[in-house]
């Protein structure tokens, strides 16, 4: 099972600025991922890496942009944060089996 | 694309009996993974079960066991003996570039 880590947990913000929420593994998985989940609790794939210095758009739509320079590395950044964008987002690292680190809830006003 | 579809938005069932929790989906890949996860009110995605597509054995995990019927394109979740801790969403997902899940079940446990 994997160790999977975000920060931060809850994060309120102000229209504009920027953020990244950030995400690590300690069991080398290649594949990570990030997903949106939306007050309905639905959730969309954002983003997804299957290694480093690769990274795709997922099946939802979304404004900001995700880096991996390391393995165990995939952060998310949000570069003018509106509130359209408040939600919680969950990264997520495996190969078959996805496991999920416990999210960051973001409020942006 | 594949789309899931859980069509229970909510269920309930009494301390210590057995629920099922339905799911189906749509792919036209024939060699794929499924899986169930949970998500309590604390709101870590906590993994549940998982089965291959090419095994026609069904997955069991303790008390949670699954009934795959690849034909028909279904993926119940069956929960025996059900306890308080196993109130939570139920997510449904299929694994193709990412995951792509269902909207949820939220499971409430009758004491």
């Amino acid at each position: 099972e994997a160790d999977i880590y975000q920060t931060p947990r809850y994060l309120v913000i102000g229209t504009g600025k920027k953020i990244t929420l950030e995400c690590s593994q300690t069991m080398g998985h290649d594949k990570m991922y990030w997903y949106q989940q939306d007050p309905g609790m639905e959730l969309h794939l954002i983003h997804y890496s299957y290694g480093v210095n690769s990274t795709e758009k997922g099946d939802l739509s979304s404004e900001s942009t995700v880096s991996r320079i390391r393995t165990e590395h995939f952060p998310l950044t949000l570069e003018s944060a509106r509130p359209s964008h408040t939600s919680q987002y969950l990264c997520a690292s495996g190969e078959e089996t996805q496991y999920f680190g416990p999210g960051t809830r973001l409020l942006v006003l | 694309a594949q789309t899931v579809t859980q069509s229970q938005p909510e269920m309930s069932v009494q301390e210590a009996e057995t629920v099922t929790l339905s799911c189906t989906y749509d792919t036209s890949e024939s060699d794929y993974y499924l899986f169930w996860y949970k998500q309590p009110p604390s709101r870590q995605m906590i993994l549940v079960i998982r089965q291959e597509a090419y095994k026609q054995q069904n997955a069991t995990e303790n008390r949670f066991s699954v009934n795959f019927q690849k034909a028909a394109k279904s993926f119940s979740l069956k929960i025996s003996d059900s306890q308080l801790g196993d109130a939570a969403m139920y997510f449904c997902a299929f694994l193709a570039d990412g995951l792509t899940f269902g909207k949820g079940t939220h499971l409430i446990i009758q004491p």
